[in-house]
Formats: C-alpha cells, sequence, structure tokens
C-alpha cells in the first residue's frame, strides 16, 4: 500500500524567514506529485505539479518554489516568508494517466 | 476561467436524515468528478467518484447524481451519521484538477 508522509507537522515562522517543507510517498513508483494551498475555511489551490525527478511545474505564483530531488519526494521552499503564505500546504500523488489525487496529512503553516 | 461552484456554503441536518450537496461548473471538457471529505486538520480523502459517461455512481450511503446536460451533480449522503460531519469538496478535472469551496456538513444527533 502506497504511504505519504509530510513533514513538518506544524510550524510557526516569522515574516521573511526561510521555508522548507517536504513530502515523501512510499510504495509507488514514478508518481505525479502536487502541493496544494488550504487557507482557513477555504478551497484548495494547487500550486505546484511534477511528472518526474527533477521536473516541475508552477500553476500560480505566490513567492514559492518547489523541487523533486528524487522520485519519491517532493520539495516546496522560500527564501522570504509573508504573511499571506500561513495556511495549510497539502501533497498529494496520482498515478500516471489516472485522475485521482491522493492527498497526504498536511503541515500547518502559521507566518507571524 | 474553469469553475467549479457548490452550495450550500454550509448545510446542519439531523441524524438519520439525508443530506444533499450541490455542485455544478462551466467547463464542457470535465469528465472526471470527484468528491473529498475531509476533517479538521486532516487532509482530503476521496470519497466516491464519476466519470461523465456516468449519470450516477453509489457507493453505500454515498450516491452520486450527474446531469450533464445541465452541468450540475449533486452528492447524496443517506441515514447521516454525526461522524459524517465534514467538509467536503466537489472537483473537476480535464487537463488539471480544479476543487470547489466546499460544503461544510454538520450532522446533529
Amino acid at each position: 500500500a502506497q504511504t505519504i508522509h509530510q513533514w513538518p507537522v506544524a510550524e510557526i515562522k516569522a515574516v521573511g524567514s526561510p521555508l522548507s517543507l517536504g513530502c515523501t510517498i512510499k510504495g509507488k513508483s514514478s508518481p505525479n506529485l502536487y502541493w496544494y494551498w488550504q487557507a482557513t475555511g477555504g478551497t484548495l489551490q494547487q500550486l505546484f505539479y511534477s511528472i518526474t525527478v527533477g521536473q516541475v511545474e508552477s500553476v500560480v505564483q505566490l513567492n514559492l518554489s518547489a523541487s523533486r530531488p528524487k522520485d519519491d519526494q517532493f520539495i516546496l521552499s522560500t527564501e522570504k516568508l509573508l504573511l499571506s503564505h500561513s495556511g495549510f500546504y497539502l501533497c498529494a500523488w496520482s498515478s500516471r494517466n489516472q485522475d485521482t489525487q491522493y492527498f497526504g496529512p498536511g503541515t500547518r503553516l502559521l507566518v507571524l | 476561467q474553469q469553475q467549479v461552484r457548490q452550495s450550500p456554503q454550509s448545510l446542519t441536518v439531523w441524524e438519520g436524515e439525508t443530506a444533499i450537496l450541490n455542485c455544478s461548473y462551466e467547463n464542457s471538457a470535465f469528465d472526471y468528478f470527484p468528491w473529498y471529505q475531509q476533517f479538521p486538520g486532516e487532509g482530503p480523502a476521496l470519497l466516491i467518484a464519476i466519470r461523465s459517461v456516468s449519470d450516477k455512481k453509489e457507493d453505500g450511503r454515498f450516491t452520486i447524481f450527474f446531469n450533464k446536460r445541465e452541468k450540475k451533480l449533486s452528492l447524496h449522503i443517506t441515514d447521516s451519521q454525526p461522524g459524517d460531519s465534514a467538509t467536503y469538496f466537489c472537483a473537476a478535472r480535464n487537463e488539471k484538477i480544479t476543487f470547489g469551496a466546499g460544503t461544510k456538513l454538520t450532522i446533529k444527533p
């Protein structure tokens, strides 16, 4: 069975500080990977997706970047956090040529 | 712009009743419609999904009714339980997936 792990579980960071969030998929080779952002009580906004190692496509510009250093790992980062970056960050995966996305447990970020 | 709209924004029903959550979309190219269930502090979990070639999909107490001509679908939850209290997201996919704003469902015991 596939498992998806996100770290950290939660972060409190200062405006202007750097950020790195991670996501790991186990039990699935060559998955499509996604990053989403969700405001409290809000909808899911896709930020990035990746279909292979080293290749990442940006969906929206939020002063964030993403990388896929390994087949099973997806990283979300920024050098300078903004207040507007606060929210719930979700990683998801899907199989190639499959429609269904499966979400991780999420990382709660609060920027002060 | 691709949009998926959900209504109502929030819904409260009594335990044992049927909850009906509505969803509509604009893009005729959407061909796959998953519904996700999200509890506070957790990631969304796939609940049930339907493809545009079908007009109904049933899984236990959860049923999707799909009207392609009107570009509308609805999720029916029969015999609602307090454990069904969650936010439900309708989504639609063609090249990428688009989520609605969600319906917060509360089941009163």
